[in-house]
């Protein structure tokens, strides 16, 4: 089944604790990316990656670091979370960065920073 | 600047009515338009999508949108709503230049009652 996960769904930390959430596609996409939801403002792009080895900043980068080492993964880190990073959290997928490309949702990670 | 607006951040329908969802953008030039459905703790499906063409297009679970040039408007709708319709409902725009950015509305929530 083409699916993107994300592990973990739900993360209850500490500030300053680093986390990292995980997400995976098995559909051999090109481009992945991740949104934060955040109540009242819909989802905001925080990073994305057009192919291994190539990643950049999309609307809401600050705190946050990604990498893309494989095609199939694109982990999310937080070197040192904090309270305003609790959010909830999905990773997406699409081919490539074009726009007819559909782009597939995680179920979403749910993290909160005490 | 909110480039997606989603004016109705709540709506309530009894089963079997109609429903427009409303969604207007506010960029010069024609986006590339969809609507995205969220359930309570799954990730985001793609219902439909407007590249160009026919203004009228047509998604899953019967749903249809349309896309009014002069309103800058591109509306959902279903004729007739079952109780599995309810859901948060989110508008989302690529604006073609964005590398494969989508800018969300702030999601309109359906309940729907028996």
């Amino acid at each position: 089944e083409a699916q993107v996960t994300q592990n973990p769904r739900y993360l209850i930390t500490v500030t300053g604790k680093k986390l990292t959430v995980t997400c995976s596609q098995n559909m051999n996409h090109e481009y992945m990316s991740w949104y934060r939801q955040d109540p009242g403002l819909g989802l905001r792009q925080i990073y994305y990656s057009m192919n291994v080895e190539v990643t950049d900043k999309g609307d809401v980068p600050e705190g946050y670091k990604v990498s893309r080492k494989e095609k199939r993964n694109f982990p999310l880190i937080l070197e040192s979370p904090s309270p305003n990073q609790t959010s909830l959290y999905f990773c997406a997928s699409s081919q490539s960065e074009g726009a007819t490309d559909t782009q597939y949702f995680g179920p979403g990670t749910r993290l909160t920073v005490l | 600047a909110q480039s997606v607006t989603q004016p109705d951040i709540h709506i309530t329908v009894s089963e079997g009515a109609s429903l427009e969802l409303r969604c207007n953008y506010s960029y010069g030039a024609t986006p590339y338009l969809f609507w995205y459905v969220q359930s309570p703790g799954q990730g985001l499906q793609l219902l439909l999508k407007y590249f160009s063409g026919d203004t009228l297009v047509q998604g899953i679970k019967g749903f249809e949108a349309e896309f009014k040039r002069s309103q800058s408007s591109f509306n959902l709708r279903k004729p007739s709503v079952h109780w599995s319709d309810a859901a948060e409902y989110f508008c989302a725009v690529d604006r073609g230049s964005t590398l494969g950015r989508l800018y969300f509305g702030r999601g309109t929530q359906l309940t729907v009652w028996p």
